[in-house]
């Protein structure tokens, strides 16, 4: 069964730092990779995914995630934080084998940039 | 902005009442997700519907918990008897019908949050 690994619950990072947030996945066959962003009493907020191809995809509010296949990872990165960057991160897995096609989404990465 | 809506936004309930969540997809969406987040915790997937049939209910506690998808009108999650436990925010999401859906993310709504007194 598929299954994601957020191994931080909190990232704390300066105004202007690079960031990164950590993901790692378990399926059977070649993963679909997802990032969506979740602010207080919101719903989840797509950022980016990886399907196939270049292995470092590019999303939205210039965040950026790199697929490591023999790493079996997927790391959400930022060259430069912002204070409104501070939200609560998801990586979700798609197993291509599944043909009800949901998302299994790891326990979240809680950014916190300070000014 | 025709997105994902649901409603109510917050409910309450006391236990052993009954619990209605609604869901509307996107224009054009065909697939119906529901996830639960607990305080503090990530999504767990619940249940799968298309319009008219359940597709993967895989995650939907045995008892007390139903959902529906009509023909006409939105997917409802409906939850019988509740306890405290059932206490979190309920997210549904949508995407496309067809293989297109397998590169395409789900598009949440801002998820109804249900307190249980």
């Amino acid at each position: 069964a598929q299954s994601v690994a957020q191994p931080e619950d909190q990232v704390n990072v300066a105004e202007g730092n690079p960031l990164t947030v950590k993901c790692t996945y378990s399926v059977s066959g070649n993963p679909y990779l997802f990032w969506y962003v979740q602010y207080p009493n919101r719903g989840l907020q797509f950022l980016l995914k990886y399907i196939t191809g270049d292995n470092l995809v590019k999303g939205s509010y210039g965040f950026e995630a790199e697929f490591n296949k023999s790493q079996t990872s997927f790391h959400l990165k930022k060259p430069s934080a912002l204070v409104s960057d501070s939200a609560l991160y998801f990586c979700a897995v798609r197993d291509p084998m599944d043909s009800s096609y949901k998302l299994i989404f790891g326990s979240g990465t809680r950014l916190l940039v300070r000014p | 902005n025709a997105g994902v809506m649901q409603n109510p936004r917050h409910l309450v309930r006391r236990r052993g009442q009954e619990a209605r969540l609604r869901c509307s997809p996107m224009k054009g969406h065909s697939h119906v997700y529901w996830y639960r987040q607990l305080p503090e915790e990530g999504l767990k997937f619940m249940v799968y519907l298309q319009k008219e049939n359940i597709i993967d209910e895989s995650g939907m506690p045995k008892e007390r918990f139903s959902a529906e998808f009509p023909k006409e009108g939105p997917s409802i999650l409906r939850i019988q008897q509740v306890v405290r436990g059932d206490s979190a925010a309920y997210f549904c999401a949508s995407s496309p019908s067809g293989r297109s859906s397998y590169n395409s993310p789900l598009h949440f709504g801002n998820g109804t949050r249900l307190t249980v007194t």
